[in-house]
């Protein structure tokens, strides 16, 4: 099963780029890489799936080098209500052997 | 938000009591999930469904039992809780992608409680 490794913790300041790196050295070849967030009290919330290069939806961009070891969370012009704790997640279809690392917690300062 | 409810949203129960939880989904979706997530700690799965009658276990699963009887209810039992059992428990919910991905959906968690 592919662990993850992540921050434990980041600041950051509204309007900021913040950038999160995950690492997986022992991704699986058929593996996606998922990021979630979750806010207190509530249950995880999906973000953005990639299997390589470089993914974009309506509110962060995935980049995963060529060798998928690691990959990068980029959340852009962050604001107050982007604190929260983001995991990486690596797994096969369906989700049955993905592992949720103890993620990373952000905290955007006005 | 994918429609998914959990019930009990919290509990109360004393140690060596059963338990029940339920999930409950309206999507149609095929795999189903049970989590838990305790203070400081990430989600680790432990149970989950990828159809009618057909469940494995997951990372955590000593302790649990899970049957699903029909697509939309996932149910969780824990047998004789114990105190360890105190957490938060997520439901999940997913579906094949096209290109062999998937997207989990969660429920709004149910917190347990065993004295």
């Amino acid at each position: 099963l592919a662990k993850t490794t992540q921050p434990i913790s980041m600041d950051s300041y509204e309007g900021q780029e913040v950038n999160i790196t995950c690492s997986h050295n022992n991704i699986a070849t058929n593996d996606y890489i998922t990021w979630y967030q979750q806010f207190p009290s509530q249950g995880p919330r999906f973000i953005i799936q990639g299997y390589k290069t470089k993914v974009t939806n309506e509110v962060a961009s995935l980049f995963i080098p060529a060798d998928r070891k690691s990959s990068t969370l980029s959340l852009p012009r962050v604001s107050l209500s982007d604190t929260a704790v983001y995991y990486c997640l690596v797994g096969d279809t369906g989700g049955f052997k993905t592992i949720f690392g103890a993620g990373t917690r952000l905290f955007v300062k006005a | 938000d994918a429609g998914i409810t959990q019930s009990p949203r919290h509990k109360v129960t004393e140690t060596g009591t059963p338990v029940t939880l339920r999930c409950h989904q309206t999507e149609n979706h095929r795999y189903m999930y049970w989590y838990r997530q305790d203070p400081g700690h990430g989600l680790r799965l432990i149970h989950y469904s990828y159809g009618v009658k057909d469940t494995d276990k997951g990372e955590v699963s000593d302790g649990y039992s899970v049957s699903r009887s029909k697509t939309e209810d996932f149910l969780l039992t824990l047998e004789s809780a114990t105190s360890s059992q105190t957490s938060v428990y997520f439901c999940a919910i997913s579906e094949r992608l096209a290109g062999d991905s998937y997207e989990q959906y969660f429920g709004p968690g149910t917190r347990l409680t065993v004295t």
